[in-house]
């Protein structure tokens, strides 16, 4: 089945400590974002990658890295940069035409706390 | 920036009966407009979209409506059952505008009783 694979599901972390988080599918998607959501919040942009090899700040990339070395893979760092990153962690993806819709498909979430 | 507007309040509703819900925003209409049905601790997952020149969609008990003038869409779950609850997110899509991200509303959330 074509989806999108977010690991780990949990994942703890002390304070000063980087952590990445993988996103992986098998859609043949162009473009993939990365979100957080907080209780209450709607899902906020991190970065999102519209080609291999090229990226783009999203509305809280501050403390955040990506990169885009393959298609399928969308991998986001959370670095001991980013002041509160417990949070919810959506990677998402998307195939559209020029002027057409931007469907996204969701992975599952990665949920990180900083202990 | 575009502002989205979604109930932060749930609906409760009882099962068999029809759940509206809203999505208002203030700025340019989008191309697209979109919902998604938000689990807790899972990701969302599309349902359905209108375009700007449609005034309404459905699919199965579905249905959005969309009107630019007052700037809002409307989701309507008819024949609600529990399976329903749910965070429900709209979405504003506006690829012309060169913007390939979509801007997300809090969402807003049913809870279906039987």
């Amino acid at each position: 089945d074509g989806g999108i694979t977010q690991s780990p599901k949990y994942l703890f972390r002390k304070e000063g400590q980087n952590v990445t988080l993988s996103c992986e599918q098998n859609l043949n998607h162009d473009a993939m974002y990365w979100y957080r959501q907080d209780p209450g919040q709607g899902l906020r942009l991190i970065y999102y990658s519209q080609i291999v090899n090229d990226f783009q700040k999203g509305d809280i990339a501050e403390g955040y890295s990506v990169s885009r070395e393959k298609k399928e893979s969308f991998p986001l760092t959370v670095t001991s940069a980013q002041k509160n990153p417990t949070a919810f962690y959506l990677c998402a993806s998307t195939w559209r035409s020029a002027g057409g819709a931007n469907v996204l498909t969701f992975g599952a979430g990665s949920r990180l706390t900083v202990l | 920036s575009q502002k989205i507007e979604q109930n932060s309040e749930a609906l409760n509703i009882q099962e068999g009966k029809t759940a509206t819900l809203t999505c208002n925003y203030t700025n340019y209409s989008p191309a697209y407009l979109q919902w998604y049905r938000q689990d807790p601790g899972r990701g969302p997952v599309f349902l359905l979209l209108i375009r700007e020149n449609e005034k309404e969609k459905r699919k199965e008990r579905l249905k959005v409506t969309f009107d630019t003038t007052l700037k809002q869409s409307l989701f309507h779950i008819t024949a609600s059952q529990p399976a329903d609850s749910a965070t429900y997110l709209c979405a504003l899509d506006t690829p012309r505008y060169g913007n390939n991200r979509l801007a997300f509303g809090k969402g807003n959330q049913v809870v279906v009783i039987p």
